[in-house]
């Protein structure tokens, strides 16, 4: 069975600092994986999708970066956190395909607070 | 402009009672429509996706597509206090870029 696990749980963090949020999958190879942002409450918005090792597409700008360094891993981070930066950060992950029909399967999350 | 809008955005039922949620898509390329659901705390769980018009079941749930009006709704019969959460639903693009846009959800609370 498949296992997703993102660290940190929770992270409160000074405006300006850097952040590295990661995400592991384990029992599937060669993954799709995705990073989606939701604000307290709020809808969920993709960040970014990986395909491949070293291949990371963004779909929104909202001053982070990602980086897939091994197959089961997706890191995000930034090297300046804004206010707007709090929320719920989701990790997920699909399978051999990548394309409409597959299911997305999401992580428990890591809870980031700007202060 | 939202793509994807899900309304009521609260609904509360009765344990045992039916649950109707509503969601309608602005965009005709899309794929599959998908049910997720929230829990407190957690990630998403996929409940069901649909791309045929006409209803889909699974369990309690039953999803029902009209292509023509881009209209999917979620029924959800005999309402337990564990469906009590964020229903959200989304839309998959054409392509393989695992695009998902999802909606601004709805809270459904279920009355023990």
């Amino acid at each position: 069975a498949q296992t997703i696990h993102q660290w940190p749980v929770a992270e409160i963090k000074a405006v300006g600092s850097p952040l590295s949020l990661g995400c592991t999958i384990k029992g599937k190879s060669s993954p799709n994986l995705y990073w989606y942002w939701q604000a307290t409450g709020g809808t969920l918005q993709q960040l970014f999708y990986s395909i491949t090792v070293g291949q990371v597409e963004s779909v929104v700008q909202l001053n982070l970066s990602a980086s897939r360094p091994k197959d089961d891993q997706f890191i995000l981070s930034t090297e300046k956190l804004l206010l707007s930066h709090s929320g719920f950060y989701l990790c997920a992950w699909s399978g051999d395909w990548g394309g409409a029909q597959d299911t997305q399967y999401f992580g428990p999350g890591t809870r980031l607070l700007v202060l | 402009q939202q793509k994807v809008q899900q309304s009521p955005e609260s609904l509360s039922v009765p344990e045992g009672g039916m649950a109707s949620l509503n969601c309608t898509s602005s965009d005709r390329n899309f794929q599959y429509f998908w049910w997720y659901r929230q829990h407190s705390g957690e990630g998403p769980k996929a409940l069901m996706s649909i791309f045929s018009d006409g209803d889909k079941k699974e369990g309690r749930f039953t999803a029902h597509l009209n292509k023509a009006s881009l209209h999917v709704s979620l029924h959800i019969r005999d309402s337990q206090p564990s469906d009590s959460a964020l229903y959200f639903c989304a839309v998959s693009l054409t392509g393989n870029t695992g695009k998902l846009i999802f909606g601004l959800g709805t809270t459904l609370q279920v009355q023990p």
